[in-house]
């Protein structure tokens, strides 16, 4: 098992351009969410997901969207990435009642 | 909504002595998951131990144990023997439920241990 795997590791947009994180998972995990880090603001929650076609809203929803399509496979979408957006993401997986598996995490820094 | 609170920053203790991490949270929720995390410099979210609500004993993983008081919210993380491999930020993390059976995590903004050989 590869786990949680993200990708790109390091990314650099610019203002008003868009592009997606990749996150998959190859543990046929049900539960999947998506989470940005802050310096001093720990982990926040931004979409997350149970099974094909189940999405919701975390709590910092704005600027980004999801869609779960199959069950490895959970993107995150910038639709017009702005310099707020900078910061570090971070996708987990879950199956039954145990804890989160994250990935090693994308860092996105927008000019 | 639900909060997660963590009152230490930063918190400094020698190699093998026991340091406590508090934390707090807010819920309308009678059972509920909740977890400490590990966030060493290399970034990784490493799983510490877990909680869940409705169970009255209070979890333990080797060198790593919890204080669970379900009335008074609190959920503090004790580490005994600490070794320089503890330094890390630890994470307070609590399971939120949304649409459809979906979830995911609550955090606190983290606590720094530091480890003093």
């Amino acid at each position: 098992n590869a786990g949680v795997t993200q990708t790109p590791k390091f990314q650099v947009l610019k203002t008003g351009q868009s592009m997606t994180l990749q996150c998959a998972q190859d543990m046929n995990h049900e539960y999947m969410s998506w989470y940005r880090q802050d310096p001093g603001m720990g982990l926040r929650l931004i979409h997350y997901s149970v099974g094909a076609g189940i999405t919701d809203q975390g709590e910092v929803p704005n600027g980004y969207n999801v869609s779960r399509s199959t069950t490895e496979d959970f993107p995150l979408r910038l639709l017009s990435a702005a310099p707020s957006q900078t910061s570090v993401y971070f996708c987990a997986s879950r199956k039954d009642s145990h804890g989160y598996t994250f990935g090693s995490g994308t860092r996105l820094t927008v000019v | 909504a639900q909060t997660v609170t963590q009152s230490q920053p930063e918190m400094s203790v020698q190699e093998a002595e026991t340091v406590t991490l508090s934390c707090t949270y807010d819920t309308s929720e009678s059972d509920y998951y909740l977890f400490w995390y590990k966030q060493p410099p290399s970034r990784q979210m490493i799983l510490v131990i877990r909680q869940e609500a409705y169970k009255q004993q209070n979890a333990t993983e080797n060198r790593f144990s919890v204080n669970f008081q379900k009335a008074a919210k609190s959920f503090s993380l004790k580490i005994s023997d600490s070794q320089l491999g503890d330094a890390a930020m630890y994470f307070c993390a609590y399971r939120r439920y949304g649409r459809g059976g979906a979830d995911g995590l609550t955090f606190g903004k983290g606590t720094h241990l530091i480890i003093q050989p």
